[in-house]
């Protein structure tokens, strides 16, 4: 099974309004870790907001939110008054286990992504 | 936000040649990481290290070779790159927070 599942792989989006990025991800750890980047055309990979498994409240992060409901396995982004300049590839990835320290690592697993286009 | 760079940002080269693609990180960071994207595709991590003298393959198999002899420093080496090797390559790095910042890649054309 997936670990990062991204339903959406192309989604249209009005400037000014919002949208919603689905993931749903897969793990039976009880401590884990869900980012969300964005990549536009230029390649690189921005960070744009965290979540942690233990954390009660919803992340936010300017105007892009987590809409985080751990029981359904979902951390969708959501993205609100639309801006031309995000329109680019939106990754959502997992962090299994705790955040570690020193000594060793923890992997990054990501989903297909979703490409997101703004329009007029 | 980490100040992460990789050069060079493109490279075509032949068939057989040793190529060295360089990412160096101006935080501090302890962990280092290489991930593999074809174009629209997801990434794939390929090494990762968590510290000066550390090293580890990641989940995708790769002819890379990685170093870690500085802290600031994780360059990753191709022997003798083939066709199969064209990919974007991307470097990352990232503290005891575990979120990592990523430069802004490598785009390899091997012909």
């Amino acid at each position: 099974a997936q670990k990062i599942t991204q339903t959406q792989p192309g989604m249209f989006v009005q400037e000014k309004e919002a949208v919603t990025l689905d993931c749903t991800y897969d793990t039976s750890d009880q401590s884990y870790g869900l980012f969300w980047y964005k990549q536009p055309s230029s390649g690189e990979m921005i960070f744009l907001i965290y979540q942690g498994s233990y954390d009660e409240q919803n992340a936010t992060e300017g105007r892009y939110s987590l809409n985080f409901q751990k029981a359904r396995k979902s951390a969708n982004l959501v993205i609100s008054a639309s801006q031309l300049g995000d329109s680019a590839m939106y990754f959502c990835a997992m962090r299994e286990g705790p955040a570690l320290n020193t000594g060793t690592a923890s992997k990054l697993t990501f989903g297909t992504g979703t490409r997101l286009q703004v329009t007029l | 936000e980490a100040d992460i760079y990789q050069t060079p940002r493109y490279l075509v080269i032949g068939t057989g040649k040793k190529i060295t693609l360089e990412c160096s990180q101006t935080m501090g960071h302890d962990k280092m990481y290489w991930y593999q994207q074809d174009p629209g595709m997801e990434l794939h991590l390929i090494h990762y290290s968590y510290g000066v003298n550390s090293t580890e393959k990641g989940d995708l198999s790769s002819e890379s070779t990685v170093s870690r002899i500085r802290t600031e420093h994780f360059p990753l080496t191709l022997e003798s790159a083939r066709p199969s090797h064209t990919s974007q390559y991307l470097c990352a790095s990232g503290t005891t927070g575990e979120t990592q910042y990523f430069g802004p890649g490598t785009r390899l054309l091997v012909l």
